[in-house]
């Protein structure tokens, strides 16, 4: 079945650039769907963070637009995000999902907790 | 200030029915389908209705979904220990152009 991992720094300093990559495996990318990274801070909510599609089109939350990169690697069958200038507000579990329909995440990552502290 | 509005807690008790109301405007409920999904507390949310009222696989059909017009719902009967959880709903929103999450209702069994 579809599995995603994702990986990346557990810690970031505030003012740097955030890094996370998800591993898909049982599934090619290139295969289809498109594929997204939703964050959660701690004791709160869901908040979308934006979606990529195997080809590399993406879109993002308005919120967010103008710090996020998400990438795709479809050799190593793996997307990536980027988030920069990172302050307090940016900490949180980060989960990435396979996207269809826009709004329907199925399966989800673990997810990875991010703090943002010097 | 979520686009999507949930009540923030629901209660039940063991074999009783709860439902979950999600909130929104003609740009999300009103014109796309709406999902919902569960979080086990630690673990990362799971999918539990897709397209207003489906089920995927493995979903037992104590939890069904509803849509009329700007608002969902989530309904759970036989409610069981198990199911104490927080539920989120979300929809693809067309002002946004992309999806939103209800504020998300934590559901406390008794």
């Amino acid at each position: 079945q579809v599995q995603l991992q994702e990986s990346g720094p557990g810690l970031v300093k505030p003012s740097e650039t955030l890094s996370l990559t998800c591993t898909v495996s049982g599934y090619s990318i290139s295969s289809g769907y498109y594929w997204g990274w939703i964050r959660q801070p701690p004791g709160k909510g869901l908040e979308w963070i934006g979606s990529i599609y195997h080809s590399g089109s993406t879109y993002y939350n308005p919120s967010l637009k103008s710090r996020v990169t998400i990438t795709v690697d479809t050799s190593k069958n793996q997307f990536s995000l980027k988030l920069s200038s990172v302050t307090a507000a940016d900490t949180a579990v980060y989960y990435c999902a396979r996207v269809e329909g826009g709004s329907s995440f199925d399966p989800w990552g673990q997810g990875t907790l991010v703090t943002v502290s010097s | 200030q979520s686009v999507l509005t949930q009540p923030p807690s629901a209660s039940g008790t063991p074999g009783q029915r709860v439902t979950i109301s999600c909130s929104g405007s003609s740009s999300n409920i009103g014109s796309n389908s709406v999902n919902w999904y569960q979080q086990l507390p630690g673990t990362a949310p799971k999918l539990l209705i897709y397209s207003n009222n489906q089920r995927p696989s493995g979903v037992p059909d104590r939890f069904s979904g509803s849509k009329s017009g700007t608002s969902a719902s989530l309904a759970i009967s036989g409610l069981q220990s198990e199911d104490e959880a927080d539920y989120y709903c979300a929809v693809w929103d067309d002002s946004l152009n992309g999806p939103v999450f209800g504020g998300g209702t934590k559901l406390t069994v008794l």
